[in-house]
C-alpha cells in the first residue's frame, strides 16, 4: 500500500544545531506540504512543492527550508534550531488541489 | 488568506449522542475537507467535499458552499470517537486549518 512516512518520530536537539526531517511519500504525488502544529495556532504551513526542484514559502517559512530532488522526498531542514521551532511537524502530500491529502505520523521536535 | 473558524473548541458528551461540530470560512474555495487526529497520533482524513453531503459509517459531512459553512456529525457517538476533529480547506497552496474542536465522549 502507498504510504507517506516521516523520520525521526522525535528528536530532542541543542540551539543552534541543524536538523533534517525527513518525509517520504509512495503515493507519486506531485505536491507536498510541510506543517507545523502548536497549542493555540493549529496548523501553519512552512514549505510546499509542486514537483521536482519546485519549493515554495509558506506562512511560517522563516527558518526553514526545503529541497525536492525526487518526487518521493521533501526534506525539511532547520538551519540553525530555536527554542520557538519547538513543535510538532507534519509532512502531507496530494495529487492535485481537488484531491485527498495524506499526512505523516508527525514529528516531535524539542530545541533545548 | 481564508479564514477558517471552527465551533465548538471542545465538546464533552455522552456515549450515544448525536455529535455536530461546525466550520465556516471566509473565502470561496474548491474543496473542504475534515481530519481526525487522536491524542499523540497522526491526522487522518475523513471527508473531502465540494458540495453536498457524504456519508461514512455513523459520521456524515455536510456543506453549503453559498453559505460558506460546513458540518461534521457523528451518530450514536462512542468514546473511540474521542479525537480533535480538523476543517480545513483546499488552495493551489495547500490547506488551511481551523484550530479544531477537541471531543470526549464518556462512557
Amino acid at each position: 500500500d502507498a504510504e507517506i512516512t516521516q523520520s525521526p518520530r522525535h528528536k530532542i536537539t541543542e540551539t543552534g544545531r541543524q536538523v533534517t526531517l525527513a518525509c517520504h511519500q509512495t503515493w507519486n504525488h506531485n505536491n507536498m506540504f510541510w506543517y507545523r502544529q502548536d497549542l493555540g495556532h493549529g496548523l501553519r504551513l512552512i514549505h510546499y512543492s509542486y514537483g521536482v526542484q519546485d519549493t515554495n514559502k509558506g506562512e511560517v517559512s522563516d527558518g526553514y527550508s526545503v529541497s525536492r530532488s525526487n518526487t518521493e522526498d521533501l526534506p525539511l531542514t532547520l538551519e540553525s534550531a530555536a527554542s520557538s521551532q519547538t513543535s510538532v511537524y507534519f509532512c502531507a502530500s496530494r495529487e492535485n488541489m481537488n484531491t485527498e491529502a495524506f499526512f505523516g505520523q508527525g514529528t516531535r521536535l524539542t530545541v533545548v | 488568506k481564508n479564514e477558517v473558524e471552527q465551533s465548538p473548541q471542545n465538546l464533552t458528551a455522552q456515549e450515544g449522542e448525536f455529535i455536530t461540530i461546525n466550520c465556516s470560512y471566509s473565502v470561496g474555495i474548491s474543496a473542504l475537507h475534515w481530519l481526525q487526529q487522536h491524542p499523540g497520533g497522526g491526522i487522518v482524513s475523513l471527508f473531502m467535499l465540494s458540495s453536498g453531503k457524504k456519508k461514512h459509517g455513523r459520521l456524515i459531512a455536510t456543506i453549503n458552499i453559498q453559505e460558506k459553512h460546513s458540518s461534521l456529525h457523528i451518530t450514536a457517538s462512542h468514546p473511540r470517537d474521542s479525537a480533535v476533529y480538523i476543517c480545513a480547506v483546499g488552495g493551489a497552496d495547500g490547506l488551511t486549518f481551523g484550530k479544531g474542536t477537541h471531543l470526549i465522549i464518556q462512557p
